[in-house]
């Protein structure tokens, strides 16, 4: 089985500009996550998806940030102006929805690593 | 907030030896529990989930949870310098409430150093 898929893997970007990062979910995974890490420091959630819909969006810095999951598969995220403190790892992770109380095991891409200078 | 706590580390642990990572939790509610491992560079890689009191055991890993006092730990055996990484406890807070599940609250890491 294929994993999450993430491009671009590193971004070099200067402040103000926009950037923005694609995720190819598991196949079948309904579930969608963006998180972003810090170095040092675990990831934090950003954004979920259940199928096309934002379903929790309560951490996205919604003033500069926005994400898309328009036909519930692929999904993106967005940076625009982007600011020196953005500069992070970006997670993109997927899970299947299983309906129990157990099972949500959370399948991680290879990130997308941006530089903002 | 729901809070996540690991020790930072540096943890040194002699090769062939048994590793023990701790985590305590601040949600009394939640319900789901990982273990993710996650070399220098890379992201994280799931290891171990664990969703019941008790001890789950997983070739040379074991993740244990007791509720009752918000405390899970990750035991590797035979510890091999290839387990040298951070490892990450993540927790879902709150209680499952159907669908899929919410997004996962993490601690810093441990960083885990196995001597040869």
């Amino acid at each position: 089985e294929a994993g999450v898929v993430q491009s671009p893997r590193y971004k070099i970007i200067e402040k103000k500009q926009p950037v923005a990062f694609w995720c190819n979910p598991i196949s079948g995974h309904n579930t969608l996550y963006w998180y972003r890490q810090n170095l040092g420091q675990g990831p934090e959630l950003l954004i979920r998806y259940e199928n096309e819909e934002a379903v929790d969006d309560s951490q996205l810095p919604k003033d500069r940030f926005s994400a898309e999951r328009l036909k519930g598969v692929d999904s993106t995220l967005k940076i625009q102006p982007a600011e020196l403190g953005d500069s992070a790892v970006y997670l993109c992770a997927s899970s299947p929805t299983k309906g129990l109380a157990g099972g949500h095991e959370q399948f991680f891409g290879p990130g997308t690593r941006l530089t903002v200078l | 907030q729901k809070e996540v706590e690991q020790n930072s580390g540096p943890l040194s642990v002699p090769e062939g030896a048994i590793a023990s990572l701790n985590c305590t939790y601040s949600d009394r509610v939640s319900q789901s529990f990982f273990w993710y491992r996650q070399y220098s560079g890379k992201s994280p890689e799931l290891i171990m989930s664990i969703y019941s009191n008790g001890d789950k055991e997983d070739g040379r890993f074991t993740a244990q949870l007791n509720k009752a006092s918000q405390y899970v730990s990750l035991l590797i055996r035979d510890s091999q310098p290839s387990d040298s990484a951070t490892y990450l406890c993540a927790v879902i807070p709150g209680a499952y409430s159907g669908g899929g599940a919410d997004g996962l609250t993490f601690g810093k890491g441990t960083h885990l150093i196995i001597q040869p």
